[in-house]
């Protein structure tokens, strides 16, 4: 079955460093991943999407790259802030209408 | 437009109580989901509208679930006979139709059964 996975339920940085976030997928094929920020008690906001023919996407201190051999993508934060504490969620389209489907989500601490 | 809205933001209810919640789309997205989220787990999807249709429903929609759009515009969720295992996040999206869109979130309703 397919199948999303994220690769740690916490991390944790010092501020200043760069933070990398992973999220596999199995069994298909998605021709594009988001990747979204959630706050506690709040929805998630959309961050970034990269399509399958990019390799890699840049939004100021944010890099995503899209393996499509290596079934991953990776999510990047430069010079991590403490406000970039959150949980971070990949989103590949998934299912009859291309509807949004959510990994379990990396929770992001940046310690000062 | 200030985004999707839900409503209420919290629900407290006795097992067994029927609820209902409402979310309130931007107005020119055409796409409505919900999810439903627990404590350190990524949202769940239930099911998802596309104007007054709705297209997807989750194996996790149980028949105590039932959502509507009646006129492609607001929805609502309703959860029969509430369970304990119900409590959780109910958070409502809406996006334009097609590929390489976003979606946008509303704040949630919180839903505790006691």
């Amino acid at each position: 079955s397919q199948k999303i996975e994220q690769n740690s339920e916490a991390l944790n940085i010092q501020e200043g460093k760069t933070a990398t976030l992973t999220c596999n997928y199995t069994n298909y094929s998605p021709a594009y991943l988001q990747w979204y920020r959630q706050d506690p008690g709040r929805g998630p906001v959309f961050l970034l999407l990269i399509r399958e023919n990019e390799k890699e996407k840049r939004k100021e201190r944010l890099k995503v790259t899209f393996d499509t051999t290596l079934k991953q993508s990776l999510f990047h934060i430069t010079a991590s802030q403490p406000a970039d504490s959150a949980t971070y969620l990949c989103a590949p389209p998934l299912g009859y209408g291309q509807n949004f489907v959510f990994g379990p989500g990396t929770r992001l601490s940046v310690l000062p | 437009d200030t985004g999707v809205s839900q409503n209420p933001r919290h629900k407290i209810t006795k097992r067994g109580q029927n609820v209902t919640f409402r979310c309130d789309p931007i107005s020119e997205h055409n796409r409505l989901y919900w999810y439903r989220q627990t404590l350190g787990q990524g949202p769940e999807f239930l099911t998802y509208f596309q104007n007054e249709a709705q297209l997807e429903k989750s194996r996790l929609l149980s028949d105590r679930f039932s959502a509507e759009r009646p006129k492609g515009s607001f929805s609502t969720l309703e959860i029969q006979r509430t369970e304990q295992g119900d409590s959780a996040m109910y958070l409502c999206a809406s996006s334009l139709v097609g590929e390489n869109t976003e979606a946008f979130f509303g704040q949630g309703t919180r839903l505790t059964v006691v």
